[in-house]
């Protein structure tokens, strides 16, 4: 039974450009969180989508959006990078009646 | 924002000594989380403690939880060197159980 799963797994854009990053929940799971996670910090929550709608968003500029496809996977995307947007982007699935997330293996995303 | 606070924010112990992980968080909980990531990749799920619960074990894991101190910790005995990596406790931003908040989590190093 294979994990939630993200590609790619290393990343490097130059500011101002936009990038797609992708994620295949848990088998059975079709909730998809995103998490962006600053080095030396804890993971900050992006969004989450359930059914194909954004559910709920954390403090995060318009600058990134998403998306959730009737297969349950999901895509973020991170349009107009800045230096500050380095980071690794962390996915998690979930089925709704459960408290546990789980985590994929993330993306490390470097802004030039 | 971060909702939880971990303590310390590193520790250096021996192989075969106790390792001690505090939490403190802000606001009324159903549940509290404890995660691991191993050198910056995803998270893996340590244990789930419910807000009626005061202690729970998993293995070499023991979990406390005292809600009316908003805090918990997470024992983890004879450490190996295997269990080198960052602990993060995470607790859920409202009661739809969708956001999970994490503290910026403790570093712990196990020498041989």
């Amino acid at each position: 039974d294979a994990g939630v799963t993200q590609s790619p797994t290393h990343l490097i854009k130059t500011r101002g450009q936009q990038v797609t990053l992708r994620c295949s929940p848990k088998s059975g799971h079709d909730t998809v969180s995103w998490y962006q996670q600053a080095l030396g910090q804890g993971p900050q929550f992006i969004f989450q989508y359930y059914e194909e709608e954004e559910r709920q968003r954390g403090n995060f500029p318009d600058r990134f959006s998403g998306h959730q496809f009737p297969n349950y996977s999901s895509e973020l995307n991170v349009n107009a990078l800045l230096l500050g947007d380095s980071a690794l982007y962390l996915c998690a699935s979930s089925r709704p009646s459960s408290n546990e997330q789980f985590f994929g293996p993330g993306t490390r995303l470097t802004v030039l | 924002s971060q909702q939880g606070e971990e303590d310390p924010q590193a520790l250096s112990i021996q192989e075969g000594e106790n390792a001690t992980m505090n939490c403190s968080y802000k606001t009324s909980i159903n549940n509290l989380q404890w995660y691991r990531q191993n050198s910056g990749r995803g998270l893996v799920h340590l244990i789930l403690i419910r807000s009626n619960e005061r202690e729970k074990h998993s293995g070499r894991l023991r979990v406390t939880l005292d809600t009316s101190k908003k805090s918990s910790s997470l024992l983890i005995t004879a450490s190996r060197a295997a269990d080198t990596a960052s602990y993060f406790c995470a607790t859920y931003l409202n009661q739809a159980g969708t956001a999970l908040i994490f503290g910026k989590g403790t570093t712990l190093s196990v020498s041989s």
